[in-house]
């Protein structure tokens, strides 16, 4: 049981340049989301879905697009990356109020 | 708009208790949630409150008072690898949760 997975584990990007950043669970949550976080900030709600095909904007979703094709994934799009958006990416599902996350990703955008 | 307010930074003894504040104003709540975080790890589930009231699980404890849209986290006997980050975190309805910025603890020997 590997829980929450996310790749890549770490990505430089240069600006204007796109790319996703993937997220799998294996333990049949129905809802998942994508937070990033900054330093001495908690952890800002991008996107999240709570269901296959259903996503919805949270706190900060300019610049980010997602997909959730298939209950176990949850994929996080940047159309044409910012130095703005250089930050430590994590993805976490749920059943209920109890959130797992996974390892993260963190980002650098040049 | 909506806030959580916590302490940026707390330091306490090795064995000590420490209280960790939450203050929140959100359009809408459906409870209290805390999670711990080490440098370089992800965030780990530690407590939810949906009603007032105490909830204690094994040397942690979360509190709950709806009406002063307040809650703590207890941390009781203290131990070094307790130093992390705290975060409490709103579900503010659909499926969305509202995090704070968190609470540096540093436990010293």
């Amino acid at each position: 049981n590997a829980g929450v997975t996310q790749t890549p584990k770490f990505h430089i990007l240069k600006t204007g340049q796109s790319m996703t950043l993937q997220c799998a669970q294996d333990m049949n949550h129905g809802y998942m989301s994508w937070y990033r976080q900054d330093p001495g900030m908690g952890l800002r709600l991008i996107h999240y879905s709570v269901g296959e095909g259903t996503t919805a904007k949270g706190e900060v979703p300019d610049g980010y697009n997602v997909s959730r094709l298939k209950k176990q994934n949850f994929l996080l799009g940047l159309e044409s990356a910012a130095p703005s958006q250089t930050s430590v990416y994590f993805c976490a599902s749920s059943s209920n109020y109890e959130q797992y996350f996974g390892p993260g990703t963190r980002l650098t955008v040049t | 708009g909506q806030s959580l307010e916590q302490p940026s930074e707390v330091t306490a003894v090795e064995g000590a208790i420490v209280q960790i504040n939450c203050t929140y104003q959100t359009s809408g709540f459906y409870g209290l949630s805390w999670y711990q975080q080490h440098d370089g790890g992800a965030p780990t589930f530690l407590s939810y409150n949906a009603l007032d009231g105490l909830e204690e699980t094994g040397r942690f404890s979360s509190f709950l008072s709806r009406s002063d849209s307040y809650g703590y986290l207890l941390l009781q006997e203290l131990q070094m690898k307790d130093s992390a980050s705290y975060f409490c975190a709103v579900g503010t309805g659909g499926f969305k949760t509202i995090f704070g910025a968190g609470t540096r603890l540093f436990v010293k020997a």
